[in-house]
């Protein structure tokens, strides 16, 4: 099986821009989570979509959005890009979780942001 | 809370040394569950080995082992005879039923193997 994949790869975006990321996941996983790396903050859950809707989320601002669509592909969305959102984002694929059971979840090689 | 805890920031060793890599977790669910992952400069998670709350048998697999102890909160790697394609940030993570799919990754522990 083919794994998860991210589109792009490197990214250079200004300050007060907006930026769509996109992942791909493993071929039957329903369930895409995003998470931000960085160097201070080490890896932060954003949030995670299950057929097409956000079951949970991280605590950062409404600036950070996200969608899933019906093939399972997600995307998430920053806006008004802060210096602060240079990062790595990274998105993880797992197959269906169920009764709180959590599943291993599979990354993706991640999208560098850099916002100047 | 859920909290995962890698005190080691950077080990560096020989090459066929052993090094062993610590994690110590906190959470008060009974059902939870522990990943390795390793990530090369290329940035990508790559997982290792998962391990269930109410699974504390050890595994090896090939120079890989850990050791997963309950009664310490423990859920350590080790790495016999290393080898310089090691080198990587390793990173310790945990979810429970409350949190479902948001793991908790540890802050990384940064092992450089010299040739």
């Amino acid at each position: 099986k083919a794994g998860v994949t991210q589109t792009p790869r490197y990214l250079i975006k200004t300050r007060g821009q907006q930026v769509t990321l996109s992942c791909s996941p493993i071929s039957g996983h329903r369930s895409v989570s995003w998470y931000q790396q960085t160097p201070g903050q080490g890896l932060q859950f954003l949030f995670e979509y299950f057929s097409e809707t956000q079951r949970n989320k991280g605590n950062f601002p409404g600036r950070f959005s996200g969608r899933q669509f019906s093939n399972s592909r997600s995307e998430m969305n920053v806006s008004t890009l802060e210096l602060g959102d240079s990062a790595l984002y990274l998105c993880a694929s797992s197959s269906f979780v169920s009764g709180g059971r959590t599943d291993t979840q599979y990354f993706g090689p991640g999208t560098r942001l850099t916002v100047l | 809370a859920q909290k995962v805890t890698q005190a080691q920031t950077e080990i560096s060793v020989v090459e066929k040394e052993d090094v062993t890599l610590d994690c110590v977790y906190e959470t008060r669910d009974t059902t939870y569950y522990l990943f390795w992952y390793k990530q090369p400069p290329s940035g990508e998670l790559v997982f290792l080995i998962r391990r269930n709350s109410f699974d504390e048998q050890n595994e090896i697999s090939g120079r890989y082992s850990w050791n997963f102890q309950k009664s310490t909160s423990s859920f350590n790697f080790t790495i016999t005879a290393s080898q310089v394609v090691d080198s990587a940030v390793y990173f310790c993570a945990l979810s429970d039923q409350n949190t479902g799919n948001q793991f908790y990754f540890g802050t990384g522990t940064s092992l450089t193997v010299i040739p």
